[in-house]
């Protein structure tokens, strides 16, 4: 498809496991974005790429949250020893240019679940 | 704390009514957006303001930002049940890249 894919869909995990959620943008996308949707409430940003560069990671909540974007395309957001307060649904956004109002088309999500 | 601040949170309704959300904030934005989501799916963008006072029409929904644009509505007209779904207003511009969400309002309409 030519959207936004993220996976896995859902993920399970146990309190102080790691995990790793990936991101495929649109083709060619410049801006790639990460946000945290808790149960109820509107998505928060967490981390903005341009290209490889990560420009603006000050929405990450603690140091054990990381993401990547090594060659400019796919990103990995990871979760070291995940917390429950860390269950959500994490979406991943992409835009054609580093404008910021362009508009970001976003993928389905992963739903986070912390036992 | 959002700063984007939504209201109502909620709101149940018969088929054919009227409705009004609204998104206020304390700071302004060089642009708002407003976005409908579906339960296990992103946003998708239903429009952009971008100069203060401006009014945009999407079939049966309007969209208005405040002369100082630092807050918006969303008008929509006899509400159908597909209208169904999570309104969220987002700010661009305010800092950075990225999109300052609301708290989001629930929208059903009963048929």
């Amino acid at each position: 498809g030519a959207g936004v894919s993220q996976s896995p869909r859902y993920k399970v995990a146990k309190r102080g496991q790691d995990v790793a959620l990936r991101c495929d943008p649109i083709s060619g996308h410049v801006s790639l974005f990460w946000y945290q949707q808790a149960l109820g409430q509107g998505p928060e940003f967490l981390t903005y790429f341009q290209n490889e560069a990560q420009l603006d990671k000050s929405g990450l909540p603690s140091d054990r949250f990381f993401a990547e974007r090594p060659e400019g395309s796919v990103s990995t957001l990871k979760i070291q020893r995940t917390q429950q307060e860390d269950s959500a649904v994490y979406l991943c956004a992409s835009s054609s240019t580093g404008d910021p109002y362009n508009e970001q088309f976003f993928g389905p999500g992963t739903r986070l679940t912390v036992l | 704390t959002q700063l984007l601040e939504q209201s109502p949170q909620f709101l149940s309704i018969q088929e054919g009514e009227n409705l009004t959300v609204y998104c206020n904030s304390s700071s302004v934005f060089s642009s708002l957006q407003w976005y409908r989501q579906e339960p296990g799916e992103g946003p998708v963008l239903l429009v952009t303001v971008v100069t203060g006072g401006e009014v945009k029409k999407l079939k049966r929904l309007t969209f208005q930002f405040g002369d100082a644009r630092k807050d918006s509505s969303l008008h929509i007209t006899a509400a159908q049940p597909g209208d169904t779904g999570l309104y969220l207003c987002a700010g661009a511009g305010n800092a950075g890249n990225m999109l300052t969400f609301g708290g989001g309002t629930r929208l059903m309409v009963k048929p």
